[in-house]
């Protein structure tokens, strides 16, 4: 089982609706996550953090469920600027590299 | 705000040369890290590096690749003999303490030829 899958999509959404998707690990020994964001051919960019206890910023609002292993993002009043590609992303708390799932593209139409 | 910056952008190269992509972390980073990614697929770890040594390397960095940071500022990826596989992006990325977010430069995208 990959350490980390997502969901990859497309969604497809209109501007203003709610676009929510998970993420699943495996290795109970992850410690921390994160979502970044990745548009087409340009680095990966740290969106949030994600906390045990849910944490949002803005119009995003991100949640650790480590009992069923997943965490999931939630977009809100999406904008055409949130058309990217969102990797889930964790790392372990022994070693600081950062392991990537594959991505879940987001499309927001006008 | 202070970014990690990578060269070249684009780097085209005969299969079985060397190259070396370069990168300046954040000033006061202490832990560096090399990615790539190829074409359509997912980011995936190479190598980190910390006092001035590899921490750990992934599989795919075998012999072919090492990594220096000669000057204090620079840290460099060095692809030996490279193969048409090994065109991909490279990005760096640096983190200035453990437990904190990993901040990566906008890659070099390399192509084998």
């Amino acid at each position: 089982r990959k350490e980390v899958e997502q969901d990859p999509g497309p969604f497809n959404v209109p501007e203003g609706a709610t676009v929510a998707f998970n993420c699943t690990y495996s290795n109970s020994a992850s410690q921390s996550f994160f979502w970044y964001r990745q548009d087409c051919r340009k680095e990966p960019k740290l969106l949030m953090s994600v906390y045990s206890s849910g944490n949002e910023d803005g119009r995003f609002t991100a949640q650790l469920n480590r009992a069923s292993q997943y965490i999931s993002l939630l977009i809100r009043d999406s904008k055409l600027s949130d058309s990217a590609t969102y990797l889930c992303v964790w790392r372990r708390s022994n070693d600081y590299k950062l392991s990537f799932g594959a991505g879940t593209t987001v499309t927001v139409r006008a | 705000e202070p970014e990690v910056t990578q060269t070249p952008s684009h780097q085209v190269t005969q299969m079985g040369q060397e190259v070396i992509l370069r990168c300046v972390p954040i000033s006061n980073h202490l832990y560096f890290y090399w990615y790539r990614q190829i074409l359509g697929q997912k980011v995936e770890f190479l190598v980190s590096f910390y006092n001035n040594e590899i921490s750990e390397k992934s599989e795919i960095f075998d012999d072919q690749f090492s990594v220096e940071r000669p000057d204090g500022s620079n840290f460099t990826l060095k692809i030996r003999s490279t193969k048409l596989e090994d065109s991909a992006m490279y990005f760096c990325a640096s983190m200035p303490a453990s437990n904190q977010p990993q901040h990566f430069g906008d890659g070099t995208r390399l192509s084998i030829l």
